[in-house]
């Protein structure tokens, strides 16, 4: 079965950039039928949406993020990344990776992982 | 942007009763593009209900939906000890491509 996992770093100083990356397993990210997207979840709160992307690479973000992240897909690894620039303390969150097809919802999710922004 | 709005905040509730979550949107949004999700603590969320009435794959019977326009509603007819957990609705735009989630409802043991 199709399965998700954030790697990356736990801990990122204030206006440096998180890069987390989400691994595919069992099955192709190059799957016509659907997107890949991120979403995160700050401590004791609620979901957010942070972006998706199609395996052509077309993009699509959150407005209220679009300035600041980029997420890319990497067919021959099966992969696909998320970077975020110049995190502050609201950032500190679980990051989630999860596999979804519009307009339908996200499912399968990734364990999640936390990212926490810290000197 | 389409903002939703769940109620109550939190439910007290005992196994075996059933349980009505509502979900609220600021506009009118396509049955098609309502979706809900269960999250226990220190999991990830996982999808319960698309198209506001359709079951995941493996959800039990006793989840359903319901709802249409701005008001969508989750529903389970008996709770067991496993559905006490937080309970999201999320809502798909078109145009701009752009997924919402509400702020989610609690259900706890009474």
């Amino acid at each position: 079965q199709l399965q998700l996992q954030e790697s990356g770093p736990g801990l990122v100083k204030p206006s440096e950039t998180l890069s987390l990356t989400c691994t595919v397993s069992g099955g192709s990210i190059s799957s016509s039928s659907y997107y890949w997207g991120w979403i995160r979840q700050p401590p004791g709160k609620g979901l957010e949406w942070i972006g998706s992307i199609y395996y052509s690479g077309s993009t699509y973000y959150n407005p209220s993020l679009k300035s600041r992240v980029t997420i890319s897909v990497d067919t021959s690894k099966n992969q696909f990344s998320l970077k975020l620039s110049s995190v502050t303390a609201a950032d500190t969150a679980v990051y989630y990776c999860a596999r979804h097809a519009p307009p339908y919802g996200f499912d399968p999710w990734g364990q999640g992982t936390l990212v926490t922004v810290s000197s | 942007e389409i903002v939703l709005t769940q109620s109550p905040g939190t439910l007290s509730l005992s196994p075996g009763e059933r349980a009505t979550l509502s979900c609220r949107a600021s506009q009118s949004v396509s049955s098609s593009y309502l979706a809900w999700y269960q999250q226990k603590p220190g999991q990830a969320p996982r999808l319960l209900i698309y198209g506001a009435s359709s079951r995941a794959t493996g959800i039990p019977d006793r989840f359903s939906g319901s709802g249409s326009g701005t008001d969508f509603t989750l529903t389970i007819s008996r709770l067991e000890p496993e559905d006490f957990a937080v309970y999201y609705c999320q809502q798909y735009g078109s145009s701009p491509f752009m997924y919402t989630f509400g702020q989610g409802t609690k259900l706890e043991i009474k």
